[in-house]
């Protein structure tokens, strides 16, 4: 059974990269696409990217191509950065998988990244 | 561009409950349903319109087509005081509804 955990900063600054990883552990990353979405008390529930285990990648329009994905299999990990973050970009960030229909299953647990000086 | 009503709403253990979403557009069958209680991830109940995730209880069951969608609990029980969201899948970006809460009466 597959189970995904981020990891990474809780409190980055202002104009600067928030960077997260996400680690996969009990299945293999073929197949799905590996997403993240984010949820925040204005915004709710956000879809942020994702990136396939081929490496193709989509992303949201909303966030103005601030955001990079990257995978790597061998360490069964893939990671998000968002560049120039503000404060509406504190949310809790979670990585997830993806099937290929769309629907996403299993969450990792979420981390609470808070966008301040 | 999902829809989603009630915002919150009250039952007791035993009622049917309906949650439902409406598109903007024609969307066919691609919504998908999630779960959530308090300081978890989202959990995946129904996707594809109506097919029950594995392990998902059978009180749950799911409706709809093009622009009306529908999330039915047929008898509440205590595990199910939580937050439910809607999701389309049809194209991108996915997105969400805004949830429902359903509480305690």
């Amino acid at each position: 059974q597959v189970q995904l955990q981020e990891s990474g900063p809780g409190l980055v600054k202002p104009s600067e990269t928030l960077s997260l990883t996400c680690n996969v552990s009990g299945d293999s990353m073929s197949g799905y696409y590996w997403s993240w979405i984010r949820q925040s008390p204005g915004k709710g529930l956000e879809w942020i990217a994702y990136i396939s285990s081929s490496g193709s990648t989509d992303h949201n329009a909303s966030l103005k191509g601030r955001v990079t994905l990257s995978l790597d299999t061998s360490k069964k990990q893939f990671s998000l950065k968002l560049r120039s973050v503000t404060a509406a970009d504190t949310a809790v960030y979670y990585c997830a998988r993806e099937d290929p229909s769309g629907y996403v299953t299993p969450w990792g647990r979420g981390i609470l990244v808070t966008v301040s000086s | 561009q999902m829809t989603q009503s009630p915002s919150s709403l009250s039952a007791s253990i035993g009622d049917r409950v309906t949650v439902t979403c409406r598109s903007s557009h024609n969307i066919s069958n691609y919504v998908n349903w999630y779960q959530q209680t308090p300081g978890k991830a989202p959990k995946l109940l129904i996707y594809a319109t109506s097919t029950l995730q594995t392990g998902v209880p059978s009180r749950f069951s799911g409706s709809g087509s093009g622009t009306d969608f529908t999330l039915s609990i047929s008898s509440l029980q205590p595990e199910d005081f939580a937050t439910y969201y809607c999701q389309q899948t049809y194209s991108t970006p996915q997105t969400f509804g805004r949830g429902t809460k359903v509480e305690i009466k």
